[in-house]
């Protein structure tokens, strides 16, 4: 199975402070997704990005979040002045270019704790 | 709007048949995906259906009815290390993958 790589694998922080999720996919990916998981709920989408720009976008995904891919192959996932509510799962995926079949592969996730 | 329905949690004995269902109403539909998720850990993919039927993969099978917005995930010979959430997702128009709430499923022996 293609290997997503996230970092940090656990990050605390203080409420209002500014995080920075790292995902670093393999080198043939078409599109590239993050997804976040609150504890004992569902997975929800949070952007698509696609030809190093945002193709789409969900409702959580405010001024808050931004995305960038700082270096060519690293995507980052920032968040401004965090709250308690973004204590979750984030998950990075792509979705490669020779698998006809739309599959995501899901990095490992990075499990942020807001206090 | 997007609405993802399946069963919260499921119990079912090693080596039995489980069947777990998923109802879906959304718009743009391409396909649907479902995922297995141990606990702490990443969705892995377990299977995606476009077209109508019954796809088998080994142990796992995945059916899908565009017309009644139904898809269900089989199991057979149900192992211990299949207890897991399963999930549901649809696959929409814009690439995005809108997900269920996750079927529990436990496996007793």
């Amino acid at each position: 199975e293609p290997e997503v790589t996230q970092t940090p694998s656990h990050q605390v922080t203080q409420m209002g402070q500014e995080v920075i999720l790292r995902c670093v996919p393999i080198s043939n990916h078409l599109y590239f997704y993050w997804y976040r998981q609150i504890l004992g709920q569902k997975v929800e989408f949070l952007v698509s990005f696609y030809n190093n720009e945002i193709s789409e976008k969900s409702e959580i995904f405010d001024d808050q979040f931004s995305v960038e891919r700082p270096d060519g192959s690293n995507f980052t996932l920032k968040i401004r002045s965090t709250k308690l509510e973004d204590s979750a799962m984030y998950f990075c995926a792509v979705r490669l270019r020779d698998r006809g079949n739309n599959e995501q592969f899901f990095g490992p996730g990075t499990r942020l704790t807001v206090l | 709007g997007q609405n993802i329905d399946q069963p919260t949690e499921m119990t079912a004995t090693e080596g039995a048949i489980v069947q777990i269902n998923c109802t879906y109403q959304t718009s743009g539909f391409n396909g649907l995906f479902w995922y297995q998720q141990h606990a702490g850990e990443a969705p892995t993919f377990l299977s995606y259906n476009v077209l109508d039927g019954l796809e088998e993969k080994g142990r796992f099978s995945s059916f899908l009815s565009r017309s009644k917005g139904y898809s269900y995930l089989l199991l057979k010979e149900l192992q211990m290390k299949d207890s897991a959430s399963y999930l549901c997702a649809a696959h929409n128009a814009g690439n995005m993958l809108t997900f269920g709430g996750g079927t529990r499923l436990m496996v007793k022996p």
